[in-house]
């Protein structure tokens, strides 16, 4: 079974500062990946970024960063340069290797974030 | 390009009423997934689907079904509906194909369903 757990229920951070936001995962599967979504109060679930469990190097995206670290087995997202548009839901979530076409993703509770002007 | 189409956006049902959400994937993906979520938590896998055939299936009760047509778009069905599966209902679609972990799903706007 796999497990994708947030601590942090919910942030405030200023404007144009960088913020972590922490996940860590449990899982039995050799290959794995790790996502991050970001959920505005629309509703819509929209991708961020990418880790594959034998990826050397940490993923980036633009503003957007994933400190992973296997023997830890943490996945935390980083954003850079935060904006008021950043204000959101964001899920860590998980994808198995557990055979052919497995889309099962597994979320975590989610942090929410707010920028402050 | 048009993204995941759900519909509708809002449904309110009554208990022990059946319900049908509709989803369109994006042009070119074959694969279709669903997922609940319940307001404050993440999102829970339903079902998944890939050329028309049922690939996956989360811990939900056998009053939840799903099919995809030969366009790849995909039906949620709920039977005998309870208070409990008020939520958002998303859905989710893929390429599909590799065997590869590192391709996103793609999202809809979800569809909310009020039971009362």
């Amino acid at each position: 079974a796999q497990k994708i757990t947030q601590t942090q229920p919910g942030m405030f951070v200023q404007e144009k500062e960088a913020v972590t936001l922490d996940c860590t995962y449990d899982t039995s599967d050799q290959s794995y990946g790790l996502f991050w979504y970001k959920q505005p109060s629309s509703g819509e679930m929209i991708f961020l970024i990418y880790q594959g469990s034998y990826d050397e190097q940490n993923a980036t995206e633009g503003r957007y960063s994933l400190n992973f670290q296997k023997a830890r087995k943490s996945a935390n997202l980083v954003i850079s340069a935060s904006q008021l548009g950043d204000s959101a839901m964001y899920f860590c979530a998980m994808r198995g290797g557990d055979g052919f076409g497995n889309e099962k993703l597994t979320f975590g509770t989610g942090t929410r974030l707010t920028i402050i002007p | 390009d048009a993204g995941v189409t759900q519909s509708p956006t809002h449904l309110i049902k009554t208990r022990g009423q059946h319900v049908t959400l509709r989803c369109s994937p994006i042009s070119g993906h074959k694969s279709v997934s669903w997922y609940q979520q319940v307001l404050g938590q993440g999102p829970q896998f339903i079902f998944q689907y890939y050329e028309k055939e049922e690939r996956g299936r989360g811990n939900f009760p056998d009053r939840f079904s799903a099919r995809q047509f030969p366009n790849y778009s995909s039906e949620l069905n709920v039977n005998a509906l309870l208070l409990g599966d008020s939520a958002l209902y998303l859905c989710a679609s893929s390429p599909q194909g590799t065997e590869s972990y590192n391709s996103p799903l793609h999202f809809g706007n979800g569809t909310r369903l009020t039971v009362t």
